[in-house]
């Protein structure tokens, strides 16, 4: 079953915040984030692993409440380059495929 | 290193024609998958290998087959096409297990099927 996104999408100023959410029904093992520009392929953002390991990039952090089986998007300080098409891929157990949310489109302006 | 690679990157098809879709990766990774991406629906696993010699359904696998050729290659094939399947078709590979281990994409395949 599809995690849910939200929200759908997100305008912003250049600097200013924003936070897009994932939730699942299940329990999940792990959560990764993913951008994609349009035309594009996605690509690798952060891993959540449960148990709170976390892997990823500089300028982006997540959180991931297992209890709610939710993690959160943190972009802070957007710029320009931010701008694109944000998923959640979910995955219950160690070693399975990872099923993706709708996404979230995030523009930012300057 | 390419990472992993798909053919061809445009493709037209006329309703009942069957194609093949092609996905190599060179990262030694032992998972792959193929996903299709439409409007509004982000991205739905289609079918998936955990290893050479395994395949496994996804969301969305009628319409479709595939094959695990070996490590390295993983297709897709539509038997008879029809216009719902038209779509940009993305493969990617993971080193698979336990731990961190992020999932890479190919560049996709943009099919419209009349």
């Amino acid at each position: 079953q599809q995690p849910v996104q939200s929200p759908q999408a997100v305008i912003l100023r250049e600097g200013e915040d924003a936070v897009i959410n994932c939730s699942s029904s299940k329990a999940l093992y792990s959560v990764h984030w993913y951008r994609q520009k349009h035309g594009e392929a996605p690509v690798f953002l952060m891993i959540l692993l449960k148990g709170g390991e976390q892997k990823g990039h500089e300028k982006i952090s997540a959180s991931f409440n297992e209890k709610k089986q939710q993690s959160s998007l943190y972009l802070t300080a957007s710029q320009l380059s931010y701008s694109g098409t944000y998923f959640c891929g979910t995955e219950i157990q160690a070693g399975t495929a990872l099923i993706f949310g709708k996404g979230t489109t995030l523009s930012v302006s300057s | 290193n390419a990472g992993v690679t798909q053919t061809p990157k445009f493709q037209v098809l006329k309703t009942g024609q069957s194609m093949t879709l092609q996905c190599a990766q060179d990262m030694n990774h032992n998972s792959m998958y193929w996903y299709r991406q439409d409007p509004g629906m982000g991205l739905r696993l289609i079918y998936y290998s955990a290893s050479e010699g395994t395949t496994d359904k996804g969301e969305v696998p009628n319409g479709y087959n595939v094959s695990r050729l070996n490590k390295r290659e993983f297709s897709l094939r539509l038997e008879s096409a029809a216009p719902s399947q038209t779509s940009v078709y993305f493969c990617a590979s993971r080193r698979g297990g336990s731990g961190h281990n992020e999932q890479f994409f190919g560049p996709g395949t943009r099919l419209t099927v009349l």
